[in-house]
């Protein structure tokens, strides 16, 4: 079965330093891998999703992703955090070629200190 | 054009009551899905619909929750006795259906659901 781990439930960072936020996968088979933001109020954004092609996935807002097959990871970074990126984070997993249904992981809740 | 919607936004209800929560997917949309986020507990798969394809309940917690599309279209989830384990903000998806490769999951803003 898939599942996802994202240690911890809060990170907090200054402006205009590294957002690192850590996922790590469980999969028997290759999969998706997803990164999804919640902001306040607001309902679920797809922020990149890595499917098999370029290891690298860059998505909205200047985050990027690293699917790393040894490490089964696929840990989100942006080079430098931006007061709206307070939000909620989440990572997901899904099996390639198989049921279309996602696997979160518990989130990750962002602050971003002035 | 307009995006996953999600009625009623917040719910409150009496234990034992019978609950109906909706979702309108995005017009064209074959594949629906419901979740539930709970406090702490990130997000659960409840149960995906695709086409006229039977419905994937796998995710549903237990026999008091259902949920029906109807006309491949909108749809309602129930949950029948309610109890206060059920309070979470239920979330609807929709996406194309053309395979998790190629597409996207577009969510709703959730109904938020709490049982007294």
């Amino acid at each position: 079965a898939q599942s996802v781990t994202q240690l911890g439930s809060h990170v907090s960072v200054s402006e205009g330093a590294l957002v690192l936020l850590r996922c790590n996968y469980s999969s028997s088979v290759p999969p998706y891998l997803f990164w999804y933001v919640q902001y306040p109020n607001q309902g679920l954004q797809l922020l990149l999703k890595y499917t098999s092609a370029a290891t690298l996935v860059k998505g909205i807002n200047g985050f990027e992703a690293e699917f790393k097959k040894s490490e089964t990871s696929f840990h989100l970074t942006k080079p430098s955090a931006h007061m709206s990126d307070a939000a909620e984070y989440f990572c997901a997993v899904s099996e390639s070629g198989g049921s279309e249904k996602l696997v979160f992981g518990k989130g990750m809740k962002l602050t971003v200190n002035p | 054009g307009a995006g996953v919607s999600q009625s009623p936004s917040n719910k409150v209800t009496e234990k034992g009551k019978d609950v109906e929560l909706r979702c309108d997917p995005i017009s064209g949309h074959t594949a629906l899905y419901w979740y539930r986020q709970s406090l702490g507990q990130g997000l659960e798969f409840l149960i995906y619909f695709q086409g006229n394809s039977a419905p994937d309940k796998s995710g549903l917690p237990s026999d008091r929750f259902s949920a029906e599309r109807t006309g491949g279209s909108v749809s309602t989830l129930t949950i029948q006795r309610t109890q206060q384990e059920d309070s979470a903000v239920y979330l609807c998806a929709s996406s194309l259906g053309t395979g998790l490769s190629t597409d996207t999951q577009y969510f709703g803003p959730g109904t938020r659901l709490t049982v007294l």
